[in-house]
């Protein structure tokens, strides 16, 4: 069975730019979080997702990050305009229904904002 | 809210020696309780939970015991090896909400020596 995957793996933009991020998550997974790493600190959570409702995104930062989950399967993130302090590592994860609290993370992506 | 308290690293030991990472939550009512790994250059995995007081946690000769009195879920191994070396971060669900997203530490990076 396939993991949680994430492109691109890494992406290095300018200010001001607009980057999208893509997570699939594990194939039948209803649940589809988002979480960032920032300068080494915390992982923190950004936004949940079940099927394609969003059902906390209290983590979002601000209005310049934009999270859909079209049709209920990948999910997409974007940042625009990016701004220095979205420097990061993004994280995915997937988790099934009947397993309530096991999250399974894909290898993350790790943006530069320049 | 919830937060979660770790021991900062980097933590260097030799080969075969005894591991303790700490780690201390706050939380309303009964969280769950996780320990997750990055190795080098992957994304994260799970590598135990605890759903309830008491109960212990293990896998790949790691342990941690769910402490509610202490409010501690410390993570051990009693003999690393150099393939541990990694960033180990515990992380905690609320359990009483149903609200679903991790509550991290900041991670604690474990360097074993040969």
């Amino acid at each position: 069975e396939a993991g949680v995957t994430q492109f691109p793996s890494h992406s290095v933009i300018e200010k001001g730019q607009t980057v999208t991020l893509r997570c699939d998550p594990i194939s039948g997974h209803d649940n589809l979080y988002w979480y960032r790493r920032v300068m080494g600190k915390e992982i923190k959570f950004l936004l949940h997702f079940v099927k394609e409702s969003k059902q906390d995104e209290s983590g979002m930062p601000n209005n310049r990050f934009l999270a859909e989950r079209t049709g209920g399967t990948y999910s997409t993130l974007k940042v625009q305009p990016a701004e220095l302090e979205d420097s990061g590592v993004y994280f995915c994860a997937s988790s099934a229904l009947r397993t309530r609290d096991t999250q399974y993370f894909g290898p993350g992506t790790r943006l530069t904002v320049l | 809210g919830n937060s979660v308290t770790q021991m900062e690293g980097p933590v260097t030991l030799s080969e075969e020696a005894f591991l303790t990472i700490n780690c201390t939550y706050t939380a309303t009512g009964y969280p769950s309780l996780f320990w997750y790994v990055q190795y080098p250059g992957e994304g994260l995995q799970l590598l135990l939970k605890a759903t309830k007081a008491d109960d212990k946690g293990s896998n790949k000769g790691f342990e941690a015991t769910y402490r509610k009195e202490t409010t501690s879920f410390h993570l051990e191994k009693g003999s690393v090896q150099v393939s541990d070396s990694a960033v180990y971060f515990c992380a905690l669900s609320d359990g009483d909400t149903g609200r679903r997203a991790l509550t991290f530490g900041s991670g604690t990076r474990l360097q074993v020596q040969p």
